[in-house]
């Protein structure tokens, strides 16, 4: 059972608009929601994270978008760069015990010129 | 600050050979660690995961096994290389009290 739902499985964006991805969840034990950016032939690399007690995250161009009541979170990559495609994958971590990560099935985003 | 590193990066083994993927992390202690397997285009599936020196807990029954030996170090083996172990081989740790995982940079194996 996939506990962490993501879509779309790919996405092509051209240079300049905004990627959204999208996840969704039931635990709601979940208590910590980070996203990891991975290049091709690279392990996943931490991008951004949140809290349930907060409804949006921005870092730069990256912002998480939380809704607690849906068990919905998403990720919005702002002026989308060619740099920018890689295979992105959300989590939900809970806050006991070791194996408390679960990831999404990734989305491979394409930001053509 | 904290590294993590595998070897070897990449690998190709005939079948039925064994294997073994180290993993070992800098610049912490008594770190949980992960083993994880990517196939090509998937998601991310959790192989082993360890508390501590000699406690390994099994995600997902196959001919793969995992040991830790020591506090920062991580091991990944078979005895008998199957086609289907072909993959992107991760491995992660994570603080003993913290939600975030962080990655190495991956092994990738090639089962002939």
């Amino acid at each position: 059972q996939q506990q962490v739902k993501q879509s779309p499985q790919s996405l092509i964006v051209q240079k300049g608009g905004i990627s959204i991805i999208n996840c969704a969840y039931e635990n709601t034990a979940f208590d910590y929601f980070p996203w990891y950016q991975q290049f091709p032939g690279k392990g996943p690399a931490l991008l951004i994270a949140i809290r349930p007690d907060v409804s949006e995250k921005k870092e730069g161009r990256f912002t998480i978008s939380f809704n607690k009541s849906a068990k919905q979170f998403s990720l919005h990559i702002m002026d989308s760069q060619p740099g920018d495609s890689a295979t992105y994958f959300c989590a939900a971590s809970l806050q006991t015990g070791a194996n408390n990560l679960f990831f999404g099935t990734g989305t491979r985003l394409t930001v053509i010129p | 600050s904290q590294t993590i590193h595998q070897w070897p990066a990449t690998l190709v083994q005939p079948v039925g050979s064994p294997l073994s993927l180290e993993c070992t992390v800098e610049g912490t202690s008594n770190p949980n660690l992960y083993w994880y397997r990517q196939a090509a285009g998937r998601g991310l599936q959790l192989l082993f995961y360890s508390v501590g020196i000699g406690q390994i807990s099994s995600e997902v029954p196959q001919n793969l096994s995992a040991s830790r030996p020591q506090d920062r170090q991580f091991i990944l083996s078979s005895k008998k290389l199957l086609l289907s172990d072909s993959g992107f081989y991760l491995c992660a740790w994570s603080p003993i009290v913290q939600d975030e995982q962080y990655f190495g940079p991956g092994t990738r194996l090639t089962v002939t």
